[in-house]
Order: structure tokens, then C-alpha cells, then sequence
């Protein structure tokens, strides 16, 4: 079955202690992305990739960190998270940046 | 950058209505304008993808259609069911990014 897998899909961590959101794709799609979704604020994407080694910051990449080794698999990193990244996060591929964006079924993180 | 706007915030609808869904957008330089559900607790499902050049896509119920040059689309549900309860989303995809609009929250009452 053609699925975007988050893992964790839920993380109640402390301030400062470091964590990884791991996002694979079985789709052998190219661009890869992360996005935050925040009440009242929608969507916002963090970083994208276009492909492995490539990647760029999106709208609110301040206090994230991501990677690109291999096609599948794109994680999400917090090196010292704080409570303003409390937050559903959700990672996204698509076999272009221009074609269907297929979802994970997203990580509820809350930084306390 | 691209501002999407989504109106109404919440609808509330009877089952069976007809009803109608609206997406705005500031720049219309896209590349294509996909519709999304969400469901509480839940990733987000793909309902059409309109490519620029289209104006409308349909899929059983949905029908969806884009005027770029207005900056404007709609999602049209026939028939509407308890099941289309959900929170309805839109997105534009430009030059290496995809931007969302708040969403639209759907209520069906049986």
C-alpha cells in the first residue's frame, strides 16, 4: 500500500531534550516536506526536499533541523526543543513539488 | 507570498443539502490547487488535484474548479452526508512550496 509513515505519532517530551520525527515514503516520490499546523494558523511548511541531498527552508524552519540520505526517508530533527514547537506535525511526498501531496497521518508533539 | 484565504470557517448544513466551499488565493502564478479532508486526529486525505490549466475536476459527490485569474476556487458537495463531517482544506502549489488556507470545519446533521 502506497503510504507517508510518521513515527512517533504522539511525544510529550521536556525542553531541551533532542528528538526525531522519522517520515518514509514507499512511493519513490522526489520531494518530500514538513509541515506544523497550528489552531487558527493552518498549515505551515518547515523544510522541503527536492530530492536526496537537497533541501531548503520553508516558512518557519527556526529551531528544526532535517535530512535527506536517502530517497524514503526525510526526519524531522529538534535539537532542543521548547514549548513554542508543541504542535501537530505532519510530512508530506509528492513525485514533484507540482504533483498530488500524499500525507502522513502526523506526530502530536507537546514540549513541556 | 501567497496568502490563502478560506470562507466560511465553519458550516453548518442539514443532510442532503447541496453546498459549496470556497478557496481565495493572492497570486495566481500556481502550478496546480489540491483539496484536502481532515478528519480529527487524522493526516490529511486528498480529495482532487486541479492543474492550472484545467478548470475543474470531479469525483463522485465533489466537484472542484479553479479560475486562476480571479484567484478562486470552489468545492462543490452534492447530496451532502453525516459522513462529510470534517474539516475541508485547500492548497496552492508554486514555485517549490505548497501554502494552505485555514480550512473550512463541516457539519452535517442527519
Amino acid at each position: 500500500e502506497a503510504q507517508v509513515t510518521q513515527n512517533p505519532r504522539y511525544l510529550i517530551t521536556v525542553t531541551g531534550k533532542k528528538l526525531t520525527v522519522t517520515c518514509s515514503q514507499n512511493m519513490n516520490h522526489e520531494y518530500m516536506s514538513w509541515y506544523r499546523q497550528d489552531p487558527g494558523l493552518g498549515l505551515r511548511q518547515i523544510y522541503y526536499s527536492m530530492n536526496v541531498e537537497v533541501t531548503d527552508k520553508g516558512d518557519v524552519p527556526e529551531g528544526y533541523k532535517v535530512s535527506r540520505k536517502e530517497k524514503r526517508n526525510f526526519p524531522l530533527i529538534l535539537e532542543s526543543p521548547s514549548p513554542n514547537q508543541t504542535s501537530l506535525y505532519f510530512c508530506a511526498s509528492s513525485s514533484h513539488y507540482r504533483t498530488e501531496a500524499f500525507f502522513g497521518q502526523g506526530t502530536r508533539l507537546t514540549v513541556v | 507570498k501567497q496568502e490563502v484565504t478560506q470562507i466560511p470557517a465553519a458550516l453548518s448544513v442539514p443532510e442532503g443539502e447541496n453546498l459549496v466551499l470556497n478557496c481565495s488565493f493572492t497570486d495566481s502564478a500556481i502550478y496546480n490547487l489540491q483539496w484536502f479532508r481532515q478528519d480529527p486526529g487524522k493526516g490529511l486525505t486528498s480529495l482532487l488535484l486541479i492543474q492550472s490549466s484545467q478548470r475543474e475536476q470531479t469525483s463522485g459527490r465533489l466537484n472542484a474548479s479553479l479560475d486562476k485569474s480571479s484567484g478562486r476556487s470552489t468545492l462543490y458537495i452534492a447530496a451532502s452526508q453525516p459522513g462529510d463531517s470534517a474539516t475541508y482544506l485547500c492548497a496552492v502549489s508554486g514555485d517549490n512550496d505548497m501554502r494552505f488556507g485555514a480550512g473550512t470545519r463541516l457539519t452535517v446533521k442527519p
